[in-house]
């Protein structure tokens, strides 16, 4: 099955600066989705983003099939950003399962 | 955005005996589900895919007989872990893809399983 790798494992910022997380696939991937884990265990959905770029507020995502990787972009960094981030890959059909990367330990201190 | 909740949220039960844990889609039918396992400050792992109507088809080393699925209807599915003994504990996540044409997968908030 497809790998996927996670880069760097472990994050801590200041408050207030940049960050770019990134997810490496073996090979090219149809679906991919980031989530970010809260410090309860919710998986919240950030973006799905098989190709291209998405915005949605201080977070922006963008994935380059072709290369076979995916960036996740948080600008202005807050305390609440902490947390795990996690890219899934799965495959087009609704019995497919996801694979996990093995996550981006992200720390934001005030 | 669509919604899936588990129940219970935490759960601490005696060794052998049996908890069930329920997903459900609240707001979108689910033909398939899937159940993961998270240990501490791991990623998740997949254990089973869990199909409306016919049996769950399970990932190479989960046991079927100790991690029972069922999925009764398009908007529940539940995991009975069989006679508990203190290694099943962990943190245990379902999901549920909106189908169609979207793939995007939605996840539970998870249950925390403690056996004693």
């Amino acid at each position: 099955g497809i790998q996927v790798e996670q880069s760097p494992p472990d994050l801590i910022l200041q408050e207030g600066a940049n960050s770019t997380l990134r997810c490496n696939f073996s090979d090219s991937v149809n679906n991919l989705q980031w989530f970010h884990q809260n410090p309860w265990g919710q998986l919240i959905n950030l973006f799905y983003i098989p190709s291209g770029t998405k915005q949605n507020g201080r977070l922006s995502a963008t994935t380059v099939a072709t290369e076979r990787y995916s960036l996740l972009y948080i600008s202005s960094s807050q305390t609440t950003d902490s947390g795990v981030y996690f890219c899934a890959y799965y495959p087009n059909t609704n019995a497919g399962k996801s694979t996990f990367g093995d996550g981006t330990t992200l720390t934001v201190k005030p | 955005g669509a919604v899936v909740s588990q129940h219970p949220s935490r759960v601490i039960c005696k060794s052998g005996t049996s908890v069930k844990i329920e997903c459900r889609s609240l707001d979108f039918q689910a033909t398939t589900m899937f159940w993961y396992r998270q240990f501490p400050k791991k990623s998740l792992m997949l254990m089973a895919t869990s199909n409306e109507g016919s049996k769950a088809t399970y990932e190479q080393g989960v046991e079927k007989d100790k991690f029972l699925i069922n999925h009764a209807s398009l908007t529940l599915s539940t995991l009975t872990v069989t006679s508990a003994h203190p290694e099943d504990s962990s943190f245990y996540i379902c999901s549920a893809p909106l189908g169609g044409t979207r793939y995007e997968q939605y996840f539970g908030p998870g249950t925390r399983l403690t056996v004693t």
